[in-house]
């Protein structure tokens, strides 16, 4: 199984909503990530998990809130999002080396903020 | 900060044409993949090169990491429809991880 799951595939939600995107891997990797992608521009990595501990934050608002229950799930909880929130957001995982390998991609969940 | 920017933004090639994309990094990478996104899709691992001056080739494909470990290319020869999509390099430096700017290849039949 080489796949990386994530749902819901679509999610609007209003600025006072609470929302959560779910990931899940069997492949035992033991990192995972958080990307959000706008359009034609790359993905920029938002958290990163290795063996269920957080390890990289990269600055993220607080509205965002990673969790990592374990080794095969990860959890993106949002809140008071802004309408600038709308993207891709992208689950990945990797071999236990963590960034030094390659990362594979889940199919997004695309947000849109209203 | 760290910047890894891809040339050319986008690209149309006529089926059968060439395509090179360059991945140029501000600062050293300690190795280089390269990812395809296709319209709509979410990125795909097509390859990873670790040593100083690697070349590795994947079919008509062809990627090569700099002498400095800061460039990259990736080249296909004789583009076919299939490879329609958007390529990113990107590494990890440091403790982070970095995707290029991507380039958008269209291949007109």
């Amino acid at each position: 199984d080489t796949e990386v799951t994530q749902t819901p595939k679509h999610l609007v939600m209003g600025m006072t909503n609470k929302k959560s995107l779910k990931c899940e891997q069997h492949m035992g990797h033991r990192a995972m990530y958080w990307y959000k992608q706008k359009a034609k521009k790359p993905p920029e990595l938002m958290f990163v998990y290795s063996y269920e501990k957080l390890s990289i934050n990269e600055s993220v608002p607080s509205r965002f809130s990673p969790e990592c229950p374990n080794s095969s799930l990860l959890n993106l909880h949002l809140h008071a999002l802004q309408p600038e929130d709308s993207a891709l957001y992208l689950c990945a995982s990797s071999h236990p080396r963590g960034r030094e390998d390659e990362q594979y991609f889940g199919p997004g969940t695309r947000l849109t903020v209203t | 900060g760290q910047q890894v920017m891809q040339i050319p933004q986008y690209q149309h090639v006529q089926e059968g044409e060439d395509f090179t994309t360059y991945c140029n990094s501000s600062t050293t990478l300690s190795n280089i993949q390269w990812y395809k996104q296709r319209p709509g899709g979410h990125p795909v691992f097509l390859i990873q090169l670790v040593k100083s001056g690697e070349v590795k080739k994947q079919k008509r494909l062809t990627f090569q990491f700099g002498e400095a470990k800061k460039n990259s290319s990736l080249h296909i020869t004789a583009t076919q429809t299939t490879d329609v999509g958007t390529y990113f390099c990107a590494g990890p430096a440091g403790n982070q991880f970095y995707f290029g700017t991507g380039t958008s290849l269209t291949v007109i039949p």
